[in-house]
């Protein structure tokens, strides 16, 4: 158990509807970041958040949109789903904010399944 | 862009050493890192290499050079657990700490 927490676990949804994924890091930890995985590929850095603030961009979509809350849970948020959405959302949590002193070490979430028919 | 490049397919015997390659082509480069993913589960942490080197962890070593753009993950004694997919990942410098992960390769031990 890596201390991160997701849910929905798994999320069957239509095209062109909104869902909302959330993520609650491990204690302690004030960095989140966001991943996306579709079916046998890598993984895609959506989005990081430190301490609130929006830290470093990926291939995020328009359609998609994040936030980090006081408390320090994530959501994120995508709309007007498309087939090619449905994927794995990975929400990954560390201590650091980014620079010489990282160690490349993030504690993932379970992930959430979207499936958009 | 930013890209690093693993074989997809690697399959080994159970109590044997495989070799997990990865190459990269990133700007703004600061360490490499190794994850294990099982079955669509969430990615573990593995390893980190941020000097040129061998790193040794257990039965897990991690290699280095900057030089090459290249690093790899050594498996050694090999057990059925280990089937996995593998994903190399470097750390890019500038603003926050991007990791960005490679192609990833699928090992499947036998017996």
């Amino acid at each position: 158990d890596s201390g991160v927490t997701q849910t929905p676990k798994h999320l069957i949804t239509a095209t062109g509807q909104r869902v909302t994924l959330r993520c609650s890091p491990r204690s302690g930890d004030l960095s989140v970041y966001w991943y996306q995985q579709s079916l046998d590929q890598g993984l895609q850095f959506l989005i990081q958040y430190y301490n609130g603030e929006e830290r470093a961009k990926g291939n995020i979509l328009e359609r998609f949109s994040a936030q980090q809350f006081p408390d320090l849970h994530s959501e994120l948020n995508l709309s007007s789903l498309e087939l090619g959405d449905s994927a794995l959302y990975f929400c990954a949590s560390s201590d650091q904010q980014g620079g010489s002193m990282d160690t490349g070490e993030l504690f993932f979430g379970e992930g959430s399944r979207l499936t958009v028919l | 862009g930013q890209s690093l490049e693993q074989p997809s397919e690697v399959t080994a015997v159970e109590g044997a050493i495989v070799q997990i390659n990865c190459t990269y082509q990133t700007s703004g480069f600061y360490g490499l890192s190794w994850y294990q993913q099982h079955d669509g589960g969430a990615p573990t942490f593995l390893s980190y290499n941020a000097l040129d080197g061998l790193e040794e962890t257990g039965r897990f070593s991690s290699f280095l050079s900057r030089s090459d753009s290249y690093g790899y993950l050594l498996l050694q004694e090999l057990q059925m657990k280990d089937s996995a997919s593998y994903f190399c990942a470097a750390i890019l410098t500038g603003g926050g700490n991007k990791l960005t992960f490679g192609t990833g390769t699928q090992l499947k031990v036998e017996l």
